[in-house]
């Protein structure tokens, strides 16, 4: 079966660093493109990161909002998918979606398949 | 918001609706590869469209894309109940960045 699972999410103060993770089934990590998709509580979705597959898997790319303290990586061994949140915010907290994406001329630029999130609280 | 949806819209049951998804100061063209994303409340967002007009698998034809004028437009024919949730557009703004609209509710 070809899935997601994201894991990591947790109640975390302002300033904390926090790991999320998302675990590959059915397909490798190392040849797609992956993202990072969140929604904050009773809002819409905002994508977040980008992660290159194929030839070109050390290309990544991040929202305004986010540049500079997330840090979106992979490690095809465990055939998973990271994001590295530092300097956590309170508007950080959201469902934070891993998603298998088609970064693709012909295909289109999309999000394929969706793990079903973790959920990020930052408060103090 | 750089991405425009209707913040709502109502369909009657089997009526055909059509949402946009504009952008505030140019036009949304194919290259912007718009897709669409289906969500209900407590579930993960379904891929409805991509690349403008293709379908996801085992996406029903009662779904379809396109450009209208100058926005994407997501269709949809035959509203059913369960088509009542939220629908989110997301337009490619190159150099890897793809930007989601607000959302629109949809009610039935």
């Amino acid at each position: 079966e070809v899935k997601l699972v994201e894991s990591g999410g947790t109640l975390m103060q302002p300033d904390e660093s926090l790991r999320l993770s998302c675990v590959a089934s059915g397909f490798d990590v190392s040849y797609d493109y992956m993202s990072w998709v969140r929604q904050a509580p009773g809002k819409g979705l905002e994508w977040v990161s980008i992660l290159y597959g194929g030839d070109k898997t050390h290309f990544a790319y991040y929202a305004d909002s986010v540049r500079g303290r997330f840090t979106i990586s992979r490690d095809n061994s465990k055939n998973s998918l990271y994001l590295q949140i530092d300097r956590l915010r309170v508007e950080d907290t959201a469902l934070y979606y891993c998603a298998r994406s088609s970064y693709d001329i012909r295909l289109g630029y999309y999000f394929a398949l969706w793990g079903q999130g973790t959920l990020v609280t930052v408060s103090s | 918001t750089v991405v425009t949806q209707e913040p709502s819209f109502s369909v009657s049951p089997g009526g055909t609706v059509t949402l946009t998804c504009g952008l505030k100061s140019d036009s949304v063209s194919n290259s912007h590869y718009a897709s669409w994303y289906q969500q209900t409340p407590g579930q993960r967002p379904r891929t409805l469209i991509y690349n403008t007009k293709s379908r996801s698998p085992g996406v029903p034809d009662r779904f379809s894309g396109f450009i209208l004028g100058n926005k994407a437009a997501l269709t949809i024919t035959g509203a059913q109940a369960d088509d009542e949730c939220d629908y989110y557009c997301a337009l490619y703004m190159g150099n890897g960045i793809v930007l989601f609209g607000g959302g629109t509710k949809l009610t039935v």
